[in-house]
């Protein structure tokens, strides 16, 4: 009954280090996002996956890396964390691509 | 290129009407969307519109012309809890899916 969740939702690294947020939606979903959200930017997305193994870049790809082998999983990591990568990251699932449910939210400092 | 665009902030009196706009540039649509946001919260879908014209759901209406590259989200009889922001997005036929404005806080005053 929990929907979507995301893991840590409070994150502390610092720069070149790896860095993987994860995501799970009970839904069985088809599409699932990544976005990152800050001032000034509004939501920018990252990557989405349109199903299992399918994913592709969104509007800010670089620096990041996905995959989708479950379903309900969509972990994004941070090859080598970089100052510019703080900010809050929201998942979200849409069955149809129209209505998106979004993830509390993992708010990431990288130091 | 993308383009959205909406006010940065706005602020309202309990129990009035307000209209929240939204212009955009986008090569392809396949929607509009409005999503609100509380301060510290993750965003929530509101409503969306596809064709032009009026969609209403409860106190909250959103309008589309696509001609223009406009939309508008009405809110009425409003309570201290619609104070957040309000996301404007479009969903694109091309790389990016979706393309989020910057939201529009909104005030809502006792």
């Amino acid at each position: 009954d929990a929907g979507i969740t995301q893991s840590p939702r409070y994150k502390i690294t610092e720069t070149g280090r790896q860095v993987t947020l994860m995501c799970h939606q009970t839904w069985s979903h088809s599409y699932m996002f990544w976005y990152r959200q800050d001032l000034g930017h509004g939501l920018r997305l990252i990557y989405y996956s349109a199903a299992a193994d399918i994913t592709d870049k969104g509007e800010v790809p670089d620096g990041y890396v996905v995959s989708r082998s479950k379903t309900e999983n969509f972990p994004l990591t941070l090859e080598s964390a970089t100052r510019s990568q703080t900010s809050v990251y929201f998942c979200a699932s849409s069955e149809s691509a129209y209505e998106q449910y979004f993830g509390p939210g993992t708010r990431l400092t990288v130091t | 290129g993308q383009n959205i665009d909406q006010p940065t902030e706005m602020t309202a009196t309990e129990g009035a009407i307000v209209q929240i706009n939204c212009t955009y540039q986008t090569s392809g649509f396949n929607g509009l969307f409005w999503y609100q946001q509380h301060a510290g919260e993750a965003p929530t879908f509101l409503s969306y519109n596809v064709l032009d014209g009026l969609e209403e759901k409860g106190r909250f209406s959103s309008f589309l012309s696509r001609s223009k590259g406009y939309s508008y989200l009405l809110l009425k009889e409003l309570q201290m809890k619609d104070s957040a922001s309000y996301l404007c997005a479009v969903f694109t036929s091309g790389t990016y899916k979706y393309i989020f404005g910057t939201g529009t806080r909104l005030k809502v005053l006792a």
